[in-house]
């Protein structure tokens, strides 16, 4: 068992360029998530994805789309990369019920110049 | 606005000692709480959680207070390890179907065990 599987593990961009991040998990969970973590922040939710087939947002959405491709992954995308976007980004997931404990992949850190 | 702080940035302890770890809240909505381990260059791992209607969760080394009157929960590790040395992150959110999985993330609090 991989768990949550992230790619690229580090990315360096130019402003204006896009790119996709990429997440994957093994554990049949119907729920996934996409996580930002900036200095003295602490992780920010940027989209979930509660089950196959929907997505809704965050709380910090702007300048990011995503795709839940099927149950396994969960595609995070920069249309236009800014500078404001350099974080270490986290993909998670979980069998969303009561109780519920996230699994996050090991992140990507993102530099955007 | 961040609704879950945590106030000291860093704790420094010596190996055998209790590490004390704090979190605050605002919400008054929240009722489930979780803390999570972070080492460099790895994700979140899931250390423990509280439910509100505890005041109290343990878990081998690893116990989790809850007072809900001052919206304060602390984690306490007895004894420390250096193994122990990582970021800590104290999360929390609503128990209810439509905020499952919308955890609100404390900034963290980094953990050094000295020998």
């Amino acid at each position: 068992n991989a768990g949550v599987t992230q790619t690229p593990k580090f990315q360096v961009l130019k402003t204006g360029q896009s790119m996709t991040l990429q997440c994957a998990q093994d554990m049949n969970h119907n729920s996934m998530y996409w996580y930002r973590q900036d200095p003295g922040m602490g992780l920010r939710l940027i989209y979930y994805s509660a089950s196959e087939g929907t997505t809704d947002k965050g709380e910090v959405p702007n300048g990011y789309n995503v795709s839940r491709l099927n149950k396994r992954e969960f595609s995070l995308r920069l249309e236009s990369a800014a500078p404001s976007q350099t974080s270490v980004y986290f993909c998670a997931s979980s069998f969303r019920q009561r109780g519920e404990t996230q699994y996050f992949g090991p992140g990507t850190r993102l530099l955007v110049l | 606005d961040q609704q879950v702080k945590q106030n000291s940035p860093s704790l420094s302890v010596q190996e055998g000692r209790i590490s004390i770890l704090n979190c605050d809240y605002t919400n008054s909505m929240f009722d489930y709480f979780l803390w999570y381990k972070k080492y460099p260059a790895e994700g979140p791992t899931f250390l423990i959680s509280i439910s509100s209607i505890k005041d109290k969760n343990e878990d081998g080394r690893f116990t989790v207070f809850l007072n809900k009157s001052a919206k304060h929960l602390s984690l306490h590790i007895v004894p420390s390890q250096p193994g122990d040395s990582a970021v800590y992150f104290c999360a929390a959110r609503k128990e209810s179907s439509d905020s499952w999985g919308k955890l609100q993330f404390g900034a963290g609090t980094q953990v050094v065990v000295t020998p």
